[in-house]
């Protein structure tokens, strides 16, 4: 039972767009929510997160949008530049995610910027 | 600069012979993680320390065990690899549970 969905594996984007990665997820416990992004052979690199008291956060280039009702957030990403080509990770944690609020992954969307 | 380092990058074992992957950090963090990534998969957590206390996830096979000799190092040891163990094998460190947790580059295991 996958708890953190990334529906899209693969998006492509044409340089100076905006790209906008989605992710839903279904446990109404997860509060802490982040947004990595890897490149290959690689380590996931943490890119924003948000707390679930808020619906927006923002960060340079970089915006995470939280949707509670909807179990829904996406990371929009403004202007798309080719070093943002990447796999981009959805994770979240809460209360219930046991004793380390353990980070419960999606299984990621490949990013591609198009010069 | 401060950061999480892992050793070595690529390790190649045989079938059945014992491996011990590293992970150093210099971000003086209290919890330590292993994850085991498969390719197009998610990062699955194996274990993690909070400071000396190891917990295990419930569905780590025994195979995989781990050390925290001091703050900064954690070491991964596989007592047997199996083909089915050859991965990338990620550690993370975080201040306090529930934390951003920062991860190092990885070890990419092949058994052979």
């Amino acid at each position: 039972d996958q708890q953190v969905k990334q529906n899209s594996p693969s998006l492509s984007v044409q340089e100076g767009r905006i790209s906008i990665l989605n992710c839903d997820y279904t446990n109404s416990m997860f509060d802490y929510f982040l947004w990595y992004k890897k490149y290959p052979a690689e380590g996931p690199t943490f890119l924003i997160s948000i707390s679930s008291i808020k619906d927006k956060n923002e960060d340079g280039r970089f915006t995470v949008f939280l949707n509670k009702s909807a179990k829904h957030l996406s990371l929009h990403i403004v202007p798309s530049q080719p070093g943002d080509s990447a796999v981009y990770f959805c994770a979240a944690s809460g209360s219930s995610s046991g004793s380390a609020r353990q980070l419960t992954f999606g299984s990621g969307t490949q990013l591609t910027v198009l010069p | 600069d401060a950061m999480v380092i892992q050793n070595p990058r690529y390790q190649v074992t045989q079938f059945g012979k014992p491996v011990t992957l590293s992970c150093s950090q210099t971000l003086n963090h209290n919890v330590m993680y292993w994850y085991q990534q498969k390719s197009s998969q998610a990062p699955k957590l194996l274990f993690h320390y909070y400071d000396k206390d190891f917990n295990n996830e419930a569905d780590t096979p025994d195979n995989f065990q781990s050390r925290r000799p001091n703050t900064s190092f954690c070491f991964l040891d596989i007592r047997s690899p199996g083909l089915g163990d050859a991965a990338m094998y990620l550690c993370a460190t975080s201040r306090d549970l529930g934390d951003t947790q920062y991860f190092g580059p990885g070890t990419r295991l092949t058994v052979l």
